[in-house]
């Protein structure tokens, strides 16, 4: 079965500052996904990618997707205390049963 | 529009008790998922429904955990004779389409067990 790895686990960083969540698969990646998490909350939908070497960026988060398919990373730029959460990534895998990392949970610090 | 929602929010109960939690989907919407996280963890899928159906329910833990989907909008998850490791985070997707289509699932704000 596919398994999702994110690293960091958790990542605290000052205001301002940049930052990227990993997120590999076990097995080719079909759909990949970003979500945020906060607590109490219900998962917010951040992005999608399907293609090889494909980059979305949506405000100041980017995501892409290696030309492999096997892993995705989430860059934030200029971090701002609305940016804490938890960020999940999940896959399809070309089933409709999500799977999906542990999670990274961010603080960032004003 | 009106997002996915769930109900309730929060939910108490003892142990051996039998509980249920709804989930309204966003409407018109044909496939339904329900999730548990626990503490530290992400999602891990329990049942999808397309329209009435179950048309997968092979993460169910064991036969403690049932859901229906009678009308093919609202769904209820229920739990008999709950026990402590029940205690999670249940969340509930729904998607317009059927698999296949890569449809972005659009979650609820969850409903947090607590069994004492």
């Amino acid at each position: 079965s596919q398994e999702l790895e994110q690293s960091p686990q958790s990542l605290i960083v000052q205001e301002g500052k940049n930052l990227t969540i990993n997120c590999t698969s076990s097995k080719t990646l079909y759909g990949l996904y970003w979500y945020k998490q906060k607590y109490g909350e219900g998962l917010i939908f951040l992005m999608m990618l399907q293609k090889g070497g494909e980059e979305k960026s949506h405000e100041k988060i980017t995501a892409k997707l290696d030309e492999k398919k096997q892993q995705s990373s989430l860059h934030i730029t200029a971090s701002q205390p609305s940016h804490a959460g938890i960020y999940l990534c999940g896959a399809d895998g070309r089933t409709y049963k999500y799977i999906f990392g542990t999670g990274t949970r961010l603080k960032v610090l004003a | 529009g009106a997002g996915v929602s769930q109900t309730p929010s929060n939910k108490v109960t003892e142990k051996g008790k039998y509980v249920e939690l709804r989930c309204d989907p966003i409407s018109g919407h044909t496939a339904l998922y329900w999730y548990r996280q626990s503490l530290g963890q992400g999602p891990e899928f329990l049942i999808y429904f397309q329209g009435t159906g179950a048309a997968d329910d092979s993460g169910l833990p064991n036969d403690r955990f049932f859901a229906v989907r009678p009308e093919g909008s609202v769904s209820t998850l229920k739990i008999q004779r709950t026990e402590r490791g029940d205690s999670a985070v249940y969340l509930c997707a729904s998607s317009p389409g059927t698999w296949g289509s890569y449809n972005e699932q659009f979650f609820g704000p969850g409903t947090r067990l607590t069994v004492l």
